[in-house]
């Protein structure tokens, strides 16, 4: 699977727009970008993933660049709660059996008041 | 959506005993479970994948005979350390993927925190 960079960490103001980049210069066609977050103490959480386009869905958006080499994870309105270690992934289509997935060291997003 | 259970959340254990993390799928059946290690402060790196019905695949430098894996069932997967000591603190975490597709996401447990004293 291809390898990912992120910021170290980053910090947002509550009520704004948090983007949060990932570089993946080494991604192949049938790879997929995924994004997870982990509140301290906690699992992982799954927000979003994609191939080519685009997403949305109600936690975050996910924008890929045309070339597929980075992309970048928005969440619209961020809060107190949404400080976490965010993890950028990309996970090649696996048919059949499940694959695991490798966690990077990820961007610890801290969330302003 | 679909929900992975851990249990227990936290454990304390004194050294030389054994202790029983248990991972569900409460609504989805898995026939493929993973196991991860979280140390303070870093990221979470595999152990092994369970897979229902037969033996465990171990990472390289997991110790298969230390990390007792059983997939008995399409919803449980266990995962015991046995002889344990303080080295083995750690955060334990389990996933599975439901059977949305092959790109439908992998879902976690919320950790078992494993203190050996």
């Amino acid at each position: 699977d291809a390898k990912t960079t992120q910021p170290t960490s980053m910090d947002c103001a509550e009520g704004r727009a948090a983007n949060l980049p990932c570089n993946h210069s080494t991604i192949s066609g049938n790879e997929y970008v995924y994004w997870y977050r982990q509140i301290h103490s906690q699992g992982p959480q799954y927000i979003i993933h994609g191939l080519k386009n685009n997403e949305t869905n109600e936690m975050a958006s996910l924008i890929i660049t045309e070339d597929r080499k980075s992309s970048t994870l928005i969440l619209p309105h961020a809060t107190l709660r949404d400080t976490a270690v965010y993890y950028c992934i990309v996970r090649v289509a696996s048919i059949g059996s499940a694959r695991q997935l490798t966690f990077g060291s990820g961007t610890q997003l801290t969330v302003l008041p | 959506g679909a929900v992975v259970s851990q249990h227990p959340s936290r454990v304390i254990c004194k050294s030389g005993t054994s202790v029983k993390i248990e991972c569900r799928s409460l609504d989805f059946q898995a026939t493929t479970m993973f196991w991860y290690r979280q140390f303070p402060k870093k990221s979470l790196m595999l152990m092994a994948t369970s897979n229902e019905g037969s033996k465990a695949t171990y990472e390289q430098g997991v110790e298969k005979d230390k990390f007792l894996i059983n997939h008995a069932s399409l919803t449980l997967s266990t995962l015991t350390v046995t002889s344990a000591h303080p080295e083995d603190s750690s955060f334990y975490i389990c996933s599975a993927r439901d059977a949305g597709g092959v790109n439908s996401p992998l879902h976690f447990g919320n950790g078992t925190r494993l203190t050996v004293t």
